[in-house]
């Protein structure tokens, strides 16, 4: 089963900060936690992780808490081609590149004009 | 940007006919898996493969399944008499340092 809960869905407008929650209390230190999101039925995209420092891309912004039991997803101006759904996932840490990905139920961000 | 690319994109079978799902995963990956998604639920783990053997698969990967890399660009999953229930979307992933999973589009098996 996933390690992680998503509110099952969230709301956003056009241009706003999309702010994605995603408890882990369960991770363990050599866990990373990955951000995935698919698009429709497309295949499930990479977006970010981090180990315990807040993380920035060209895609998203990941805040992990200092406890690292939760983290945050955001999408700084998101558009309505970021409707899709979440998944944050936490995976060891580079033991081997063979880990599978667990997958939950994801939250279901929704982007309106 | 390099991409994992999967063929064909939507299979139709009969029921109890083998069927074989094509990937070309990114060219310098190591690490190869398959996941599926049943319409509506999650994705699935599958199977995970290394230096040409499984290196881990889930209870869905039983015997009906198998997994080949022929040649050094394409990685097979072959299901052996397909079953209506796996009818589903299936990922190719493959990965290589900093090992991020990169899904390729999926292809769509329909089991009548």
């Amino acid at each position: 089963d996933a390690k992680t809960t998503q509110p099952p869905s969230m709301d956003c407008a056009e241009g706003r900060a999309a702010n994605l929650p995603c408890n882990h209390s369960t991770i363990s230190g050599n866990e990373y936690v990955y951000w995935y999101r698919q698009i429709h039925s497309q295949g499930p995209q990479y977006i970010i992780h981090g180990l315990k420092n807040n993380e920035t891309n060209e895609m998203a912004s990941l805040i992990i808490t200092e406890d690292r039991k939760s983290s945050t997803l955001i999408l700084p101006h998101a558009t309505l081609r970021d409707t899709a759904v979440y998944y944050c996932i936490v995976r060891p840490a580079l033991s081997g590149g063979y880990n599978k990905l667990i997958f939950g139920a994801g939250t279901r961000l929704a982007v309106h004009p | 940007e390099p991409e994992v690319t999967q063929t064909p994109s939507h299979q139709v079978t009969q029921m109890g006919q083998e069927v074989i799902l094509r990937c070309v995963p990114i060219s310098n990956h190591l690490y190869f898996y398959w996941y599926r998604q049943i319409l509506g639920q999650k994705v699935e783990f599958l199977v995970s493969f290394y230096n040409n053997e499984i290196s881990e698969k889930s209870e869905i990967f039983d015997d009906q399944f198998s997994v080949e890399r022929p040649d050094g660009s394409n990685f097979t999953l072959k299901i052996r008499s397909t079953k209506l229930e796996d009818s589903a979307m299936y990922f190719c992933a493959s990965t290589g340092p900093p090992y991020e999973q990169y899904f390729g589009p999926g292809t769509r098996l329909t089991v009548t």
